[in-house]
């Protein structure tokens, strides 16, 4: 089975930078998948991650250790309209298991 | 360049009454996927769906909920003698290839299933 871990809501602010850990325990693996879902929206991609190192795309990068079954998300330059859930997925096989979401706010 | 597309985006329904609740996926997609989402808490894999096939359904329930995707017209949820509890938010979503679990899928906005 799946279970994945990550921390229920963070508070930054804006032009910060926020760093947003997932830890998971899977039976098989394909890859560690970052969605961002604002309230009463669908999610959203952000990045994928299949091998072991940083993913940089503009504001957005993405960690993975497959060896530590951790992940992070780092958001530089935060900004009012990056207040949202951000949900790690992964799995194995036919379906993504999804953690709950950490709930980011982005204050002045 | 429609997305994934669901309809309704809000569905009340009355303790007995059935739920349908529909998914178009992305032009060119042929895997449908079906999420459960509850207040506060995270995406619930229901069923995995390709054309007539059901691939997994390893995360519906095993009464009243019945999910399909024919050859032609949208995926269907279907949910007989709702509940209380299974008034949620319910996402399709869909990819173009096989195994969700290397591929980004694209999410469709939901419907709100409310039962009073």
């Amino acid at each position: 089975g799946q279970n994945i871990d990550q921390p229920t809501e963070m508070t930054a602010t804006e032009g910060a930078i926020v760093q947003i850990n997932c830890t998971y325990q899977t039976s098989g693996f394909n890859g560690l998948f970052w969605y961002q879902q604002h309230a009463g929206e669908a999610p959203t991609f952000l990045s994928y991650n299949v091998l072991d190192g940083l993913e940089e795309k503009g504001r957005f990068s993405s960690f993975l250790s497959r060896s530590k079954g951790y992940s992070y998300l780092l958001l530089k330059e935060l900004q009012m309209k990056d207040s949202a859930s951000y949900l790690c997925a992964t799995g194995g096989g036919n379906k993504l298991t999804f953690g709950t979401g950490t709930q980011l706010k982005v204050e002045l | 360049n429609a997305g994934v597309m669901q309809n309704p985006r809000h569905l009340v329904r009355r303790r007995g009454q059935e739920a349908r609740l529909r998914c178009s996926p992305m032009k060119g997609h042929s895997h449908v996927y079906w999420y459960r989402q509850l207040p506060e808490e995270g995406l619930k894999f229901m069923v995995y769906l390709q054309k007539e096939n059901i691939i997994d359904e390893s995360g519906m329930p095993k009464e009243r909920f019945s999910a399909e995707f024919p050859k032609e017209g949208p995926s269907i949820l279907r949910i007989q003698q709702v509940v209380r509890g299974d008034s949620a938010a319910y996402f399709c979503a869909s990819s173009h290839g096989q195994g969700a679990t290397n591929e980004k899928l694209f999410f469709g906005s939901g419907t709100q299933l409310s039962v009073l």
